[in-house]
C-alpha cells in the first residue's frame, strides 16, 4: 500500500511569513496526526484528527498554528506568522484506529527553516 | 513535555554485537511502542507492547516492560550496519477526556561499526 505522503519536503521562509504543509494519509486510515520534531528531540504531537474531527489539539500553539482535515482525508497544517523557534521537521502520521491502540505510519516529513 | 527518557543517549557497538537501550517513563500507560528513525526511511514503527504484557519478540528485537518500575528495554541481537539509527520509545498515557497522548522520548542514537 502507498505510504503517507507529505509536501513540500523542504521549505525556507523568513520569520513572520506564513507557510502551509500538506498531508495525504494511507487510504482508509481514520486517524491523522501532526507532529513537530525539533533537532535532537523526539516528535511532539501537535494535533490529532479522528476522521475530520479534532480529538486532541492541546499542544498546538493556536495563536499561530492551525490545521484542518476536510472530508476526513487530506490535511493541511498552517503557521501564520512563523517564528524562528518553529524551525523543525513536521511529520504527518496516520493509523487505522485511535492512537495508542495501533501503530502509526509516518510520512517523510517537511523540514522547515525559519530565517 | 517528554514522557519517556531513553538511555543511553548514544551507543556505538561492533557489527554482530547486541545492543540494549532503555526507556523510563513517568505516568501509567496503556502501551509502549518503539520506533526507529534514520535519514533513509524516516520514522518506522518497530514493536508495541501493552501494559499487561511483560515481553515481546519480533525477529531480532526483544522488548520488555516493567510497569512497576515504569521502564522498558529494547534489545537488538546480532546487530547489522543497517541498524544504525535513532531509536525512540513512545508511550500512550491514556488520559481521560479523549487526550490519549502518544509521547516520544528524546531517543537513543545507535551506531553500528563495521
Amino acid at each position: 500500500e502507498a505510504g503517507v505522503a507529505q509536501s513540500p519536503r523542504y521549505k525556507i521562509i523568513e520569520k513572520r511569513q506564513s507557510v502551509a504543509f500538506w498531508c495525504n494519509p494511507i487510504s482508509g486510515h481514520a486517524t491523522l496526526y501532526w507532529y513537530q520534531q525539533i533537532l535532537g528531540q523526539g516528535p511532539k504531537l501537535l494535533i490529532q484528527f479522528q476522521n475530520n474531527g479534532v480529538v486532541d489539539d492541546s499542544q498546538l500553539p493556536k495563536d499561530r498554528f492551525s490545521a484542518e482535515r476536510l472530508k476526513g482525508v487530506d490535511s493541511t497544517l498552517k503557521i501564520q506568522p512563523a517564528k524562528l523557534e518553529d524551525s523543525a521537521v513536521y511529520l504527518c502520521a496516520s493509523s487505522r484506529v485511535r492512537r495508542g491502540l495501533d501503530e502509526q505510519f509516518f510520512g517523510p516529513g517537511t523540514r522547515l527553516t525559519v530565517l | 513535555s517528554q514522557q519517556g527518557e531513553e538511555d543511553p543517549q548514544a551507543l556505538s557497538i561492533q557489527e554482530g554485537e547486541n545492543a540494549t537501550m532503555n526507556c523510563s517513563y513517568k505516568t501509567s500507560i496503556n502501551n509502549l511502542q518503539w520506533y526507529r528513525q534514520n535519514s533513509g526511511r524516516g520514522l518506522v514503527h518497530l514493536i508495541l507492547i501493552r501494559s499487561n504484557e511483560r515481553e515481546k519478540h519480533s525477529g531480532r528485537l526483544r522488548v520488555t516492560l516493567d510497569t512497576s518500575k515504569k521502564s522498558s528495554s529494547l534489545l537488538i541481537t546480532a546487530s547489522r550496519a543497517a541498524d544504525t539509527a535513532s531509536y525512540f520509545c513512545a508511550t500512550d498515557a491514556g488520559q481521560g477526556g479523549g487526550a490519549d497522548g502518544l509521547t516520544f522520548g528524546k531517543g537513543t542514537h545507535l551506531i553500528i561499526q563495521p
